[in-house]
């Protein structure tokens, strides 16, 4: 079955990096694209970053343009979302979702941006 | 952007009976490919969010056929045939046509 695992979440200063990874497993990963979502606590969903199957075409948020970078290893099964300069207004759970729909979602990381 | 409109905020239903949520987009979601994509999310309290329905009316395995999802162009419906305990938490409706994707605000099903 279908099985996304994130990864790489904590406690962070503001202005350091992080790098989440989500792990793929139960279906094709090099068929399909793959979006980054996140959720602060107590708050709506969020978008954050979408990448094509290929890895060739990639898409932000304007809140974390510049900042995110989000990357895929086919061989690996992984995505990854590189996040620099983070704010506490980054804060919160992080998702990875199979596009392109986001049919299936991982369990999510949590990262706190804090001093 | 695209901006998803959700109505009601909040919706108590008695066990066993139906309920009904809406889902407004600004533009057409029927993308260049023929497809809409337009998903239904349900997150219950403490939990990730879980898919329910993709492409307007696609209902994911596994998902009870209490569920199911209607609509075209801006608006969407997602209804629950008869409402179970377990239905209890958040659901979103979002649109993954256009960057940026956007969610609805979140409709909150509790047991009247």
């Amino acid at each position: 079955q279908v099985q996304l695992v994130e990864s790489g979440g904590g406690v962070v200063q503001p202005g350091r990096s992080l790098r989440l990874s989500c792990v793929a497993s139960g279906f094709t990963f090099s068929d399909y694209s793959m979006h980054w979502v996140r959720q602060a606590a107590g708050k709506g969903l969020d978008w954050v970053a979408v990448i094509s199957y290929h890895g060739m075409n990639k898409y932000y948020a304007d809140s974390v343009k510049g900042r995110f970078t989000i990357s895929r290893d086919n061989s690996e099964n992984t995505l990854y979302l590189q996040m620099n300069s983070l704010k506490g207004e980054d804060t919160g759970v992080y998702y990875c979702a199979r596009g392109p729909s986001a049919d299936y979602w991982g369990q999510g990381t949590l990262i706190t941006v804090s001093s | 952007d695209i901006v998803m409109t959700q109505t009601p905020l909040s919706s108590p239903v008695t066990l066993g009976q139906p309920a009904s949520i809406s889902c407004r987009s600004t533009q057409s979601l029927v993308h260049s490919d023929g497809h809409t994509y337009l998903t239904w999310l349900q997150q219950r309290p403490g939990q990730p969010p879980r898919v329910l329905i993709y492409e307007i009316s696609n209902r994911l395995s596994g998902v009870p056929d209490r569920f199911s999802g209607s609509g075209a162009g801006t608006e969407f419906t997602l209804k629950i045939s008869r409402v179970e305990a377990e239905d209890v938490g958040v659901y979103y409706c979002m649109q993954a046509k256009q960057i940026p994707h956007t969610f609805g605000g979140g409709t909150t099903v509790e047991i009247k």
